[in-house]
């Protein structure tokens, strides 16, 4: 079945300094997604990649797909407090095997995000 | 923006006691998740349902569990004799049809407490 792993477990940082998420695989990853979760809270969603060296940008937040890697990056540019929470990659089973998908996910268990103002 | 909702926010019941688990998907999404947050662990998924029926389910979904969308908005999650062990966070959520499952939202989660 499919592993996530993220690293690190968890990040403090100074408000205004950029970090990097990492998402490690098992297995080759051709579909990643990146929720934000605040503590005792629903997930929500930021973004989705499908295509190996994929790069998507939202606001300060980058996410980038690197298949021959199997790993897929988030990165946080001038963090803010309002960047604090856990972020989880999932991975989509179907997406990942080629074959026909039910949108099982699989997640990492979480990269907790602490930013000092 | 459409969301998925969930209700209670919060429900605390006795070991042994039944519990049903409202979910209101986006209004034009065709899959249906649940998904499940030990306290400290990972998201896990439970099942999925697609046009009337699970598509998919876990080890974790056994006979005490089951899912239903009674009418055209709501789908539930009932637990039939719950257990110490299903205290947890459940998640909803909904995803639109694009050849397969689209991308989920989730919903806000419900805290199940089992005493």
């Amino acid at each position: 079945s499919q592993e996530l792993e993220q690293s690190p477990q968890s990040l403090i940082v100074q408000e205004g300094k950029n970090l990097t998420i990492n998402c490690t695989s098992s297995k080759t990853l051709y579909g990643l997604y990146w929720y934000k979760q605040k503590y005792g809270e629903g997930l929500i969603f930021l973004m989705m990649l499908q295509k190996g060296g994929e790069e998507k940008s939202h606001e300060k937040i980058t996410a980038k797909l690197d298949e021959k890697k199997q790993q897929s990056s988030l990165h946080i540019t001038a963090s803010q407090p309002s960047h604090a929470g856990i972020y989880l990659c999932g991975a989509d089973k179907a997406l990942n095997a080629g074959g026909t998908s039910y949108g099982k996910l699989t997640f990492g268990q979480g990269t907790i995000l602490t930013v000092h103002p | 923006e459409p969301e998925v909702t969930q209700t209670p926010s919060h429900q605390v019941t006795q070991m042994g006691q039944e519990v049903i688990l409202r979910c209101v998907p986006i209004s034009n999404h065709l899959y249906f998740y649940w998904y499940r947050q030990i306290l400290g662990q990972k998201v896990e998924f439970l099942v999925s349902f697609y046009n009337n029926e699970i598509s998919e389910k876990s080890e974790i979904f056994d006979d005490q569990f089951s899912v239903e969308r009674p009418d055209g908005s709501n789908f539930t999650l009932k637990i039939r004799s719950t257990k110490l062990e299903d205290s947890a966070m459940y998640f909803c959520a909904s995803s639109a049809w694009d050849r397969g499952p689209d991308t989920q939202y989730f919903g806000p989660g419900t805290r199940l407490t089992v005493l």
